[in-house]
């Protein structure tokens, strides 16, 4: 156990649907990080939050979104899904320079 | 902006010889490097990291990677491959001089190790 929650471990849903995807950092650790790991996009990150507040957006669809609630775990919201959506979702919280990782959520649109 | 090249999908070895994983990095400032690596259907696990110091960082299960400033490179080493090191193996970049709070590590496409009997 890395310390970092992630849930639901898998997600199956339809196109056009809207899930969510829940990441609890580790203890102490006010940063969250967002990452997608498709076949062939590789690892790509989302965006980040520190505290609370948005710090920093990657490669995040306009149908995507995210916040950090005042108990620092984070949510993902995938709207309006697509087939190509379907990748592994991780979250990464930081202790100092070191970032640990969740196990990911898989999800899979059909 | 920081990005990673990892120039191996694959890489195939046999047990018991020594094994590198090439990574190069570019950042505008000073780097923050790091190794990961990630089994079937498992989340990512952390091998070592170079903030500082010595170039030679040595991390989990007797792999070591070796800081190259001149070439930009942290290529993973490891001297005799076990089987059971089969994985797809991630190299991390984080700019030291990353502004306003944003930290995030970038992640170059990853290297397939294989490791044969």
């Amino acid at each position: 156990d890395s310390g970092v929650t992630q849930t639901p471990k898998h997600l199956i849903t339809a196109t056009g649907q809207r899930v969510t995807l829940r990441c609890s950092p580790r203890s102490g650790d006010l940063s969250v990080y967002w990452y997608q790991q498709s076949l062939d996009q590789g690892l790509q990150f989302l965006i980040q939050y520190y505290n609370g507040e948005e710090r920093a957006k990657g490669n995040i669809l306009e149908r995507f979104s995210a916040q950090q609630f005042p108990d620092l775990h984070s949510e993902l919201n995938l709207s309006s899904l697509e087939l190509g959506d379907s990748a592994l979702y991780f979250c990464a919280s930081r202790t100092g320079y070191g970032y640990t990782f969740g196990s990911g959520t898989r999800l899979t649109v059909v | 902006a920081q990005s990673v090249a990892q120039p191996e999908d694959q890489v195939n070895v046999a047990e018991g010889n020594p094994l590198t994983v090439k990574c190069t990095y570019s950042v505008s400032g000073n780097p923050y490097l790091f190794w990961y690596v990630q089994y079937p259907n498992r989340g990512l696990q952390f091998l070592l990291k170079y903030i500082t110091g010595d170039n030679l960082v040595k991390g989990s299960y007797g792999f070591e990677a070796e800081f190259n400033k001149s070439q930009t490179s942290f290529h993973l080493k490891k001297p005799s491959a076990l089987v059971s090191d089969s994985a797809l193996y991630f190299c991390a970049v984080r700019d030291a001089e990353s502004g306003g709070g944003a930290d995030g590590l970038t992640f170059g496409k990853g290297t397939h190790l294989i490791i044969q009997p």
